[in-house]
């Protein structure tokens, strides 16, 4: 499949070690955060989501962090593993006034897992 | 249970023609977006369909066009397309405004 990651900053890490990927968004109005996943050739997957009111939130081998204060996301994926070797965008979500639902997608950043 | 179905997967055009792409939302979903993806950028995005209206849109055109039909899938229509209406072309279906979850897309090629 073609590649989606051209020309993003990446990230390489070995296998087993803790990644963390990080994400400025755009409007503090914003509130709801998701982390997706993208395969060369696949649509994005999601992986986490959280809103504003909330800090920090775990899934499976996942934790997302949310600093409202800086605007800041980051992704924390625990013992990475080769299949985690993607693109990962954060998604905002503007949800004020007229605006609702429109997801507004960061650069991402492709991580590279080493066996 | 199905997920979001998108087709055709990969479709060639040529300059100054008009295409059509087509979504079927996830089951239970009746909400339907549209993205843009150019290559190495994120999605970007481009209307939203709710209750056969289009209830938000992005920074396109009026070339680009969609419908919503009353099964909730969708279709985007984009005319006399240019060389930068390359991408992939992403459809994402949820429940209202929550719970995306996005297709495979479709490869567009304008040559």
């Amino acid at each position: 499949g073609e590649s989606v990651g051209l020309h993003l900053p990446t990230l390489s890490v070995q296998e087993g070690d803790n990644s963390i990927i990080n994400c400025a968004y755009s409007n503090s109005a914003s509130d709801y955060f998701i982390w997706y996943k993208q395969e060369s050739g696949k649509g994005p997957q999601f992986i986490i989501d959280i809103r504003s009111n909330m800090d920090k939130r775990q899934g499976q081998r996942v934790t997302v962090l949310l600093n409202k204060t800086v605007k800041h996301l980051s992704l924390q994926i625990a013992a990475t593993q080769p299949g985690d070797s993607a693109v990962y965008f954060c998604a905002e979500n503007i949800n004020y006034g007229g605006s609702q639902g429109n997801l507004i997608f960061g650069k991402g950043t492709k991580l590279s897992v080493k066996p | 249970d199905a997920g979001v179905t998108q087709s055709p997967t990969h479709l060639i055009k040529t300059r100054g023609q008009q295409v059509t792409l087509r979504c079927s939302p996830k089951s239970g979903h009746d909400t339907v977006s549209w993205y843009q993806q150019a290559l190495g950028q994120g999605p970007q995005f481009i209307f939203q369909y709710y209750e056969e209206e289009e209830r938000q849109r992005g920074n396109f055109p009026d070339r680009f066009s969609g419908h919503q039909f009353p099964n909730y899938s969708s279709e985007l229509n984009v005319n006399a397309l240019l060389l930068g209406d390359s991408a992939l072309y992403l459809c994402a279906s949820s429940l209202d405004l929550y719970g995306y979850t996005f297709g495979s897309g479709t490869r567009l090629t304008v040559v």
